[in-house]
């Protein structure tokens, strides 16, 4: 079976100080990983993925994410946070046609 | 903004209602997604139509439909509705459907409240 888990429910962090998101993975055959932000009354927004290649994924708003199969893990990160960071942000793995299954989701705090 | 219209943004109806739920896929794109969050279930894949055609299921109710017509929008319909029905409804979209890789792009949502 496919699936990602997110082991925090909420990460607090202050501002300007470094983000990290958790999510690790559980798939056969090759991952493709991916992570959205959901801002409060809004859509999931597409962040960055891993297909292949360079384990330093980048990605919008100056995220990126480190791949480490022997952990099986796809962290995401930013250097400096910022207060507009704060939202909801999911792990997904794509393990077949369709559909993307998604973690649990994981609410950033980002205070001032 | 990603390109993908959901409409409407908001639905309030009753038990054992009906409703339709009506998605535009970013231009080009042959593939529609829809995907219910809730807050007990999380983000949940329903269904995928390619090109018109139903190619993959995931956990849709017997009693909700959906179908993708040949301009593209895709359409949920939701029937006899539970008040465990209530939930935010997504709808993406992406330009084919075999590839792993692609990206799916989310609408803004239909959040349905059943009373």
């Amino acid at each position: 079976a496919q699936s990602v888990a997110q082991p925090e429910d909420q990460v607090n962090v202050a501002e300007g100080n470094p983000l990290t998101v958790k999510c690790t993975y559980s798939v056969s055959g090759n991952p493709y990983l991916f992570w959205y932000v959901q801002y409060p009354n809004r859509g999931l927004q597409f962040l960055l993925k891993y297909i292949t290649g360079d384990n330093l994924v980048k990605g919008s708003y100056g995220f990126e994410a480190e791949f480490n199969k022997s952990q099986t893990s796809f962290h995401l990160k930013k250097p400096s946070a910022l207060v507009s960071d704060s939202a909801l942000y999911f792990c997904a793995v794509r393990p077949s046609w369709g559909k993307l299954q998604f973690g649990a989701g994981t609410q950033v705090v980002v205070t001032p | 903004d990603s390109g993908v219209t959901q409409t409407p943004k908001h639905l309030i109806t009753a038990t054992g209602q009906r409703v339709t739920l009506r998605c535009s896929p970013r231009s080009g794109d042959l593939s529609v997604y829809w995907y219910q969050q809730s807050l007990d279930q999380g983000l949940q894949f329903l269904i995928q139509y390619y090109n018109g055609e139903e190619r993959a299921k995931g956990n849709i109710l017997e009693r909700f439909s959906a179908q993708q017509f040949p301009d593209l929008h895709s359409e949920l319909n939701l029937s006899s509705l539970e008040l465990g029905d209530s939930a935010l409804y997504f709808c993406a979209s992406s330009a084919y459907s075999n590839s792993e890789v692609e990206t799916q792009y989310f609408g803004p949502g239909t959040r349905l409240l059943v009373l």
